[in-house]
């Protein structure tokens, strides 16, 4: 089974200041990996994800995040965050070899700064 | 509709009582989930179908809780005899791929209040 750690449940930064959300995983097979943002009074939608390939994904509004197997992790990244960025941040993670289940994490709350 | 929608967006209910959420997926989407949301839990799953498939049930906290799926489309949440640690938004997704290499659509979720 699979399962996603968040370590960071609520990170204040500044305007324009980089950030990035740390998200770990665990799990014995191949996954995919995702970032999921859900901002006030809204649905989730997905930020962007890992499927194969380059271990260095960009998404929407700027966000980044890199998969490192080795660490088992898929940090959320932003060299300049705005106030617009203030949401819920879940990672979350996928058995690519056919479970098709999605877990996630336990969320980041980014609070921007002004 | 455009994207997925959940019904009723609030409910209250008194402890004891069943209530049923309602989701309808975006169309064409095969893959179906339910989540539950609690303060400071997270997401946490609940069940999933995937087309005729038989649905995976691993998630459902206890026995009070059932879902099914009706023609491969619009599905419904039943929480029977509702507790207080019911209370929490409850969440549906749809995804076009069953291997979620595409996007899972989320519902904006309906917030159960049990009293």
């Amino acid at each position: 089974a699979q399962s996603v750690t968040q370590l960071d449940s609520q990170v204040p930064v500044f305007e324009e200041a980089p950030v990035e959300l740390r998200c770990n995983y665990s799990s014995s097979v191949s996954v995919y990996l995702f970032w999921y943002v859900q901002y006030p009074n809204q649905g989730l939608q997905l930020l962007l994800k890992y499927l194969s390939g380059s271990t260095l994904v960009k998404g929407i509004n700027g966000f980044e995040a890199e998969f490192n197997k080795s660490q088992t992790s898929f940090h959320l990244r932003k060299p300049s965050v705005h106030i617009s960025d203030t949401a819920e941040y879940f990672c979350a993670v996928s058995d690519r070899n056919g479970a098709n289940n999605l877990f996630f994490g336990t969320g980041t709350r980014l609070t921007v700064i002004p | 509709g455009a994207g997925v929608s959940q019904s009723p967006s609030n409910k209250v209910t008194e402890k004891g009582k069943d209530v049923e959420l309602r989701c309808d997926p975006i169309s064409g989407h095969t893959a179906l989930y339910w989540y539950r949301q609690s303060l400071g839990q997270g997401l946490e799953f609940l069940i999933y179908f995937q087309g005729n498939s038989a649905p995976d049930k691993s998630g459902l906290p206890s026995d009070r809780f059932s879902a099914e799926r009706t023609g491969g489309s619009v599905s419904t949440l039943t929480i029977q005899r509702t507790q207080q640690e019911d209370s929490a938004v409850y969440l549906c997704a749809s995804s076009l791929d069953p291997g979620l290499r595409t996007e899972a659509f989320f519902g904006q979720g309906t917030r159960l209040t049990v009293v």
